[in-house]
């Protein structure tokens, strides 16, 4: 079955530790994309990549970082300079650059104790 | 403003109740707009794109006014498990820059 895993479900972190989430997707997208939730608010984007080895900053890079090294898979970096990194990260994937239907993995909860 | 706004509810409606909410937009050269389902504590789905002579599937309607700037969902003959979240969402593709709305909640009570 063609689509997108993010792990873990949920990670719990100590102040001051950096932790990285992974997504995964076998839909043979060029675009990938991470996102983050708070609490009664929409998804404002982290960073995106259009293609492998190139990606781009988006609303909230700040405290973040990514890769690209292969086409399935767009890990993301919570580093210890994010403030506030309590949130639900939602990562997708699209055939093209933010023009097509996104289709979003399952999610990773991080809540920083 | 927020480039995007939606009314962020909750909608507290009667099974088989009408519901309709909408979605405005403030960039007049945003070109693509979608409407996403999101259920509690879970991922987006899409659930419909919005088109400029307007959309329907099944109870769904979905329609785009460009003059006013908003886009807007109907759902028709409501079900319990139409309860979600609705999120509107604007693409600018000229920027290549799409925007989530906070999202509208629904509730539908028996």
């Amino acid at each position: 079955d063609g689509g997108i895993t993010q792990s873990p479900k949920y990670l719990f972190r100590k102040e001051g530790q950096n932790v990285t989430l992974s997504c995964e997707q076998n839909l043979n997208h060029d675009a990938m994309y991470w996102y983050r939730q708070d609490p009664g608010q929409g998804l404002r984007l982290i960073y995106y990549s259009q293609i492998v080895n190139d990606f781009q900053k988006g609303d909230i890079a700040e405290g973040y970082s990514v890769s690209r090294e292969k086409k399935e898979s767009f890990p993301l970096t919570v580093t210890s300079a994010q403030k506030n990194p309590t949130a639900f990260y939602l990562c997708a994937s699209s055939i093209g650059l933010r023009t097509d239907t996104q289709y979003f993995g399952p999610g990773t909860r991080l809540t920083v104790l | 403003r927020k480039e995007v706004e939606q009314d962020p509810g909750p909608f507290n409606v009667p099974e088989g109740a009408t519901v309709a909410f909408n979605c405005t937009y403030s960039n007049s050269a945003s070109q693509s707009f979608f409407w996403y389902r999101q259920d509690c504590r879970k991922e987006p789905k899409l659930l419909m794109s919005v088109y400029s002579s307007g959309n329907e599937d099944g109870r769904f309607t979905a329609q785009l006014n460009r003059a006013s700037q908003y886009i807007s969902l109907l759902i028709r003959d409501s079900k319990l498990s139409d309860s979600a979240t609705y999120l509107c969402v604007v693409v600018y593709s000229s920027a290549s820059k799409i925007i989530f709305g906070s999202g509208t909640r629904l509730s539908i009570r028996p």
